[in-house]
């Protein structure tokens, strides 16, 4: 099993422009998990999808940023407008119900 | 959802036995306590998990007393190799979308 893979591994953007990251989740991990990670804020939940479907949006910081999972082995984060203070690490996870979550390797944002 | 604290940051030396407790005085009933595992460039990793008394794996084991109002993580004859931030979090497993809140973690530095 090839884990969960992200991309792009880093993404270096000017503000203003438009950001989308890349999530494979594990084959038959029917949740999906979006975190961002910075010094100050630690690792945060964004938003999480079970069987494609968002259940809890709460932590999706404002409208610049949203999430889809068209199906069950991709999804994607995109943040439009970028601006700097959304520099950060990028992580996606997947689970079961009742497993341990299994997260990627992220991607660094950096938005200058 | 219950609330972890630990220790902000530990130090160790290699060959030495570490233990990190954290405490959550209001894990319910149904609430498991689960540990992972973040090097740096890297996404958190489930190291192990466990509801009550003693649970031991490959890389360490999990002390929880009776009253479940703290665990203690212990990592036996620790290497320069497991130098990560440790994250203790309590929640219900049969719930994936109940134990999603990671804390600030403790920073565990191993020196030679």
């Amino acid at each position: 099993d090839a884990g969960v893979i992200q991309s792009p591994r880093h993404e270096v953007t000017e503000m203003g422009q438009e950001v989308t990251l890349r999530c494979k989740p594990i084959s038959g991990h029917d949740y999906l998990f979006w975190y961002r990670q910075t010094m100050m804020r630690g690792l945060e939940l964004l938003i999480y999808f079970n069987n494609n479907v968002p259940i809890d949006d709460s932590g999706m910081p404002e409208d610049r940023f949203s999430a889809k999972m068209p199906n069950a082995s991709f999804s994607t984060l995109k943040i439009q407008p970028s601006e700097p203070r959304d520099s950060a690490v990028y992580f996606c996870a997947s689970s079961t119900a009742d497993s341990p979550l299994h997260f990627g390797n992220g991607t660094r944002l950096t938005v200058t | 959802l219950a609330k972890t604290t630990q220790p902000i940051s530990m130090d160790s030396y290699e060959g030495q036995e570490v233990n990190i407790t954290c405490s959550h005085n209001n894990i319910a009933t149904n609430d498991y306590i689960t540990w992972y595992q973040q090097f740096p460039s890297q996404g958190p990793r489930f190291i192990i998990q466990g509801y009550k008394t003693k649970v031991t794996n490959e890389v360490a084991s999990l002390f929880i007393p009776a009253d479940r109002k703290s665990s203690t993580l212990s990592l036996p004859r620790v290497s320069l190799s497991d130098t990560a931030v440790y994250y203790c979090l309590v929640g219900d497993p049969g719930d994936a979308g109940n134990m999603l809140t990671f804390g600030g973690g403790t920073r565990l530095m191993v020196k030679p």
